[in-house]
């Protein structure tokens, strides 16, 4: 089955400063990646999502960028926030699935 | 717009004991999944329903049985808990199985076994 992993599995970094958490991915078949936020005590919430067919897409401050040929795909927060400090998940489908699966967690944590 | 709700937030229960975790969603959506979230592991699923009438086993379904009662609840039964199965436990729907239409999630069940 897919396997997918997630480094680092804590960031910290200033407030204002760039982050980026990478994830691989086994399985060449998939073709859905999305990246989840979680806060504490909270579920995980889409943050930005990216289809195979396109090799970076951007909304605001973040940005996820994939490499079908290397099967990785990451994350890039830029002037990074207080309020961005949270658990962050990549996650991939294989085409025709039903199942997400899931790196286990980058802890972010941004310095004011 | 409440999205996924559900409930209990929290449960302790003893060894051996049964208990039903509630999931209900207003968003119309086709497709409900059950994941556990454990320290260091990620989201694993558990069982899922493509569809209102349809149940299929994920990655770790032992000791867990589901009921999509209608195409809003979805609910996760454990027969005879174990100390194993504490963990936080994550509702989620989706529009349809197939197509790359994002899952959301509820904010989950923490339960603990003693």
């Amino acid at each position: 089955g897919e396997n997918v992993e997630q480094h680092p599995s804590t960031l910290s970094v200033q407030e204002g400063d760039s982050a980026v958490i990478k994830c691989t991915y086994s399985d060449s078949a998939s073709n859905y990646f999305p990246w989840y936020k979680q806060e504490l005590g909270k579920g995980p919430q889409l943050i930005i999502d990216i289809r195979s067919n396109v090799g970076e897409k951007k909304d605001q401050r973040i940005a996820v960028t994939l490499n079908k040929t290397a099967k990785h795909f990451s994350l890039h927060i830029t002037e990074t926030q207080p309020e961005d400090s949270a658990v962050y998940f990549c996650a991939a489908r294989r085409a025709g699935s039903y199942q997400l699966t899931f790196g286990k967690g980058t802890k972010l944590s941004v310095i004011p | 717009n409440a999205g996924v709700t559900q409930t209990p937030k929290f449960q302790v229960l003893k060894t051996g004991q049964s208990m039903t975790l509630q999931c209900a969603q207003d968003m119309n959506h086709n497709s409900m999944y059950w994941y556990r979230q454990d320290p260091g592991m990620g989201l694993r699923l558990i069982y899922y329903s493509a569809s209102e009438g349809t149940t299929d086993k994920g990655e770790v379904p032992n000791g867990y049985n589901v009921s999509r009662l209608n195409k809003r609840e979805f609910s996760l039964r454990l027969e005879s808990a174990a100390p194993s199965q504490t963990s936080v436990y994550f509702c989620a729907s989706s529009e349809a199985p197939h197509s790359n239409q994002p899952q959301h999630f509820g904010d989950g069940t923490r339960l603990s076994i003693l």
